[in-house]
């Protein structure tokens, strides 16, 4: 079992860009055995999956983001990394990176970070 | 309004046996996608309880069980305790546009 821990500002202005971090620890990003993915949860809502990351760089993320959405991994220091533009009210959520392994049809979140939420407001 | 589409609540007495839905479709579920469930305390973050429609992680109680059948799949527990009580979402993977793993709606299961 890893550990991931978010880190990044809490409070973001709206139109600018959300940027988070995502640390693992007790596993290596680069082991290939997992994607890493970023989900959100609104205030009272459900979760919404935004996206995740292979160790080399692959990205798949969620179409309904309307291509806002960068992800990026660094190796060297066992992170992976979410950007999100043009932020609104909308995005404020609670931020959660999980670990997502691939074996099956569909890949299951086995480990997550505990989150951290994240206020878009002027 | 979430592709899956799980009840808003349910409730049980204890010891009694609760079931939860999630109803997909053809590009899902119906699909051949696998379905995971994951129970969420309020302020904590998910935790994975059903993996691969049917399959329990290390730790997790036999009285959890997944089942999947067409364009649905559901988690039943039998035995309900009070600590059960939690919100429960299925997940799973979605084939439209360019593909995107979805979660349902969420269940917010109430221990009477």
């Amino acid at each position: 079992q890893v550990q991931l821990q978010e880190s990044g500002p809490g409070l973001v202005k709206p139109s600018q860009t959300l940027s988070l971090t995502c640390t693992v620890s007790g596993g290596s990003i680069s082991s290939g055995d997992y994607f890493w993915s970023w989900i959100r949860q609104q205030p009272g809502k459900g979760l919404e999956w935004i996206g995740y990351i292979y160790y080399s760089g692959r990205t798949y993320d969620n179409p309904s983001l309307k291509s806002r959405v960068t992800l990026s991994v660094d190796t060297s220091k066992n992170q992976f990394s979410l950007k999100l533009s043009s932020v609104t009210a909308a995005d404020t959520a609670v931020y959660y990176c999980a670990r997502a392994d691939y074996s099956s049809s569909s890949s299951r979140h086995d480990d997550w970070g505990q989150g951290t939420l994240v206020t878009v407001s002027s | 309004q979430s592709v899956l589409t799980q009840p808003p609540s349910v409730s049980g007495a204890p010891g009694q046996r609760v079931t939860i839905s999630c109803t997909g479709s053809s590009s899902n579920i119906g699909g051949g996608y696998d379905v995971h469930w994951y129970q969420q305390f309020p302020g904590t973050a998910p935790k994975l309880l059903i993996y691969g429609n049917r399959n329990r992680p290390s730790g997790v109680p036999d009285r959890f069980s997944g089942s999947k059948s067409g364009t649905s799949a559901s988690l039943a527990i039998t035995g309900l305790q009070a600590e059960d009580e939690a919100d429960y979402y299925c997940q799973s993977y979605d084939s439209r546009s360019s593909g995107s793993e979805v979660f349902g709606g969420g269940t917010k299961l109430t221990v009477l």
